[in-house]
Parts: C-alpha cells; sequence; structure tokens
C-alpha cells in the first residue's frame, strides 16, 4: 500500500530563516511525486511535480527535490506570505489517483 | 491557465435533504475529475475518480448510493450529497486533470453544513 509521511507536522520560523519540509514515502513504482500548497479554508494550489530521483526544481524561494525514498521541499529566507500547509502527495505507475501525505503546518512570523 | 472552480462556496442544508456540489474546469477541458473530502486539520481524502462520459470509482468505504457523482461533460462534474446527515459536514474538493497530464488542479472547495 502507498504510503506518504510528511515531517515536521508543524514548524513556525521567522521570516528570513530557511528551513525545509520532508516528505517520505513508500510507492510501487513512482509515476510521479507532487508538492501543493493549501491555504486556510481553500483548495490546494499545485507547486512542483518531481519524476525521478535527483530531479529538482524551484519556484521562487521554493526548491523541491527528489531521492528514491523522499523528496525535500527547501524554503530559502521565507516570508510571512510563505505561511500555509504544505502537502506532498505520490501517483502510482498506472493509476490517476494520489495519495496524500497529512501535510506540514509552516509558519512564518514576521 | 488550469483554473478550476466550485460551486457554491459554503452550503447549509437541513438533515435529510440533498445538496448538489459543481465542479467546472474553466479553461481546459478535465477528462478526469477527483472528488476529496477533509476533515479539519486532516489531509485529503479521495472520495472517487471521475472520467467523462463513464460512471465514477468509488473508494473503499466511500457509499455510491449516497454521494452521487456525475461527470457529463469535459468542463462539468457534480456531487449530490443525497439524504444529507451532521455526519457529512466537512469541506469538499474537486481536482481535475488534462488530458495526457498527470497534475491535478484543485478547486477552491465547498464547506457543508448539515444541520
Amino acid at each position: 500500500e502507498d504510503q506518504v509521511t510528511q515531517s515536521p507536522e508543524a514548524l513556525r520560523l521567522q521570516e528570513g530563516e530557511s528551513s525545509s519540509l520532508n516528505c517520505s514515502y513508500t510507492v510501487s513504482g513512482l509515476r510521479g511525486l507532487f508538492w501543493y500548497r493549501q491555504d486556510p479554508g481553500k483548495g490546494p494550489e499545485f507547486l512542483f511535480t518531481l519524476y525521478s530521483a535527483g530531479e529538482e526544481k524551484e519556484k521562487e524561494r521554493l526548491k523541491a527535490t527528489l531521492t528514491k525514498k523522499e523528496s525535500f521541499l527547501h524554503i530559502t529566507a521565507p516570508k510571512p506570505e510563505d505561511s500555509a500547509t504544505y502537502l506532498c502527495a505520490v501517483q502510482q505507475q498506472g493509476a490517476q489517483k494520489l495519495v496524500f501525505g497529512q501535510g506540514t503546518r509552516l509558519t512564518i512570523n514576521p | 491557465g488550469a483554473v478550476v472552480s466550485q460551486h457554491p462556496s459554503r452550503v447549509i442544508c437541513k438533515s435529510g435533504t440533498s445538496v448538489k456540489i459543481e465542479c467546472r474546469s474553466l479553461d481546459f477541458q478535465a477528462t478526469t475529475m477527483f472528488w476529496y473530502r477533509q476533515f479539519p486539520k486532516k489531509s485529503l481524502m479521495l472520495m472517487a475518480t471521475s472520467n467523462e462520459g463513464s460512471k465514477a470509482t468509488y473508494e473503499q468505504g466511500v457509499e455510491k448510493d449516497k454521494f452521487l457523482i456525475n461527470h457529463a461533460s469535459l468542463t462539468l462534474s457534480t456531487l449530490t450529497v443525497t439524504s444529507a446527515h451532521p455526519e457529512d459536514s466537512s469541506f469538499y474538493i474537486c481536482s481535475a486533470s488534462k488530458a495526457g497530464s498527470y497534475e491535478q488542479y484543485f478547486g477552491p472547495g465547498t464547506r457543508l453544513t448539515v444541520t
């Protein structure tokens, strides 16, 4: 059974304090690993898709990396507007559905 | 591109009534749409997957007679919660995928409260 575990559950940082969020996964044949951002009361917003180990993608202050067992979302010099819940999900080859982790609630204090 | 809308954003209904939630892909054709349920401070739980023109595939434990899903066109899917009860109160979110793409684009969600 596919499993996704995110850590930490919650993270508080000061503005400008860089850190990383972890997503560990177990899947039989990975098609893709997805990162989303979700604000309270809103639907998830797509950030990145990673397909193979060693792949990296960047968007503004965010950088996602992938290994065969885990993915990291690195946040560089975060701002208060980066506060949100970050969700990781995996998709198995041949499947349409996503399996989500429980998310990391990130708070950036000014 | 890849904008998904949901209507209504919030709905309150009485126990025993039915409520319909619409999910639309505004700027692309969605061959596949998904319906999720999310409890407070919890992650998304997939309820069903629907391909245009086909019957929806429900996840284990989801009552297909209670949660009716229709995907009649490439831009519209509906979720009808029949004979709603307070335990059906939740945040319902849809997502949509383009043909040949793996990414899912999510709608803004619908907050359902059953009194």
